[in-house]
């Protein structure tokens, strides 16, 4: 079955440090996000690729990398100059126009 | 004011009752409308799409009112496992497909 895979799906790491959540789809969408999700909040969009090797901020991107070097993969790196990291990451795909989002499973980050 | 905004909540209702949600969204530029489901800390999933002239799936409907912007969704029948955050979804579509909006979503629980 086609889908997106997160992983981990837990993730602890100290103050300071930088971690990279990855994400994989086989739907073979162009297009992937990243959104952060804080309890009782909407999705807000971090990152988002439309293909390979291209790449936009969203609304909350600073503290925050990316890169898109296959169109299966969207990593997203979460930099020490974040400063309110713990939150729950949601990777995303879609086609293009008119479709919606799928998500991956997410990863659970929490940063001491 | 939010793109998208939703009645957080909570509709508590017994089973086999009818429960209802909307939805506003303030771009009238908007062209694809969706119904997310979201568990407790698990990723949302796609309910169903809503199309123009209203559409149905089971016990669930979904309607959309472009002249006063808002989008609805309709449980008849509701299970236990019905009780989930929904959510509502908007995109812009065209060259702004990219571009989604989401409702903080709509707390259900379905009570013996």
């Amino acid at each position: 079955d086609g889908g997106i895979t997160q992983s981990p799906k837990y993730l602890f790491r100290k103050e300071g440090q930088n971690v990279t959540l990855s994400c994989e789809q086989n739907l073979n969408h162009d297009a992937m996000y990243w959104y952060r999700q804080d309890p009782g909040q909407g999705l807000r969009l971090i990152y988002y690729s439309q293909i390979v090797n291209d790449f936009q901020k969203g609304d909350i991107a600073e503290g925050y990398s990316v890169s898109r070097e296959k169109k299966e993969s969207f990593p997203l790196t979460v930099t020490s100059a974040q400063k309110n990291p713990t939150a729950f990451y949601l990777c995303a795909s879609s086609r293009t126009t008119n479709s919606p989002l799928h998500f991956g499973n997410g990863t659970r980050l929490t940063v001491t | 004011r939010k793109e998208v905004e939703q009645d957080p909540g909570p509709f508590n209702v017994p089973e086999g009752a009818t429960v209802a949600f909307n939805c506003t969204y303030s771009n009238s530029a908007s062209q694809s409308f969706f119904w997310y489901r979201q568990d407790c800390r698990k990723e949302p999933k796609l309910l169903m799409s809503v199309y123009s002239s209203g559409n149905e799936d089971g016990r669930f409907t979904a309607q959309l009112n472009r002249a006063s912007q808002y989008i609805s969704l309709l449980i008849r029948d509701s299970k236990l496992s019905d009780s989930a955050t929904y959510l509502c979804v908007v995109n812009l579509g065209g060259s702004n497909f990219n571009k989604f909006y989401f409702g903080s979503g709509t707390k259900l629980n379905v009570k013996p």
